[in-house]
């Protein structure tokens, strides 16, 4: 069975900061992984996904990268803001044609002003 | 940008009676799913559809869950009878088919709360 862990479970920085949050697969075999953003009590925001013979993708101050290998991913974000403060998941992908995601653990992120 | 939408953000109901909760994915996606989030734990996966049919389930989706797409637009999850357990925030999501723009694209969910 696939699991996803996701460390820290929880993280507090001052406003300015950079930050990466990592995200750990068990079975190697991925066909991509996607990042969301999810604000309490919301919907999940995607924010990066990596296909699995890509090793990283950027938008704007994050940037997610992918070792399939070692079976984990890192997700960069920086120069922090009070805005980014959210719960972070990440979600692995196995099939192809189609998107049953499994969902890691999620890192909640507080940046404080 | 496309969304997809949810009906009702809120529901309470008492246990035992049917619920149905409903979605509008994206209008050119061909994929469509239910997740689910009980509060404090991860989100799961429920169900994947396409062309009309199931394509995979978990062992979460039992005889109490069922899907439609009654028409071309909504998508909708059915729980005949609920349980206490069944209280969560449901989310619906959508993808494409093309290759490597299989972006899940979620919906804002709908909390269900079982008394």
């Amino acid at each position: 069975k696939q699991e996803v862990t996701q460390i820290p479970a929880a993280l507090s920085v001052p406003e300015g900061e950079n930050l990466v949050l990592n995200c750990s697969f068990t079975d190697s075999a991925i066909y991509n992984l996607q990042w969301f953003r999810q604000d309490p009590g919301k919907g999940l925001t995607s924010l990066l996904l990596i296909q699995s013979s890509q090793r990283e993708q950027t938008s704007g101050r994050l940037n997610a990268s992918l070792d399939k290998s070692s079976g984990r991913s890192t997700l960069y974000i920086a120069a922090s803001q009070p805005g980014d403060s959210a719960t972070y998941l990440c979600a692995v992908s196995y099939s192809g044609g189609y998107q049953k995601v499994t969902f890691g653990t999620g890192t909640k992120l507080q940046v404080i002003p | 940008e496309p969304e997809v939408t949810q009906t009702p953000s809120h529901q309470v109901t008492q246990m035992g009676q049917e619920v149905i909760l409903r979605c509008v994915p994206i209008s050119n996606h061909l994929y469509f799913y239910w997740y689910r989030q009980i509060l404090g734990q991860k989100v799961e996966f429920l169900v994947s559809f396409y062309n009309n049919e199931i394509s995979e389930k978990s062992e979460i989706f039992d005889d109490q869950f069922s899907v439609e797409r009654p028409d071309g637009s909504n998508f909708t999850l059915k729980i005949r009878s609920t349980k206490l357990e069944d209280s969560a925030m449901y989310f619906c999501a959508s993808s494409g088919n093309r290759a490597g723009a299989n972006v899940l694209t979620f919906g804002a969910g709908s909390r269900l709360t079982v008394l």
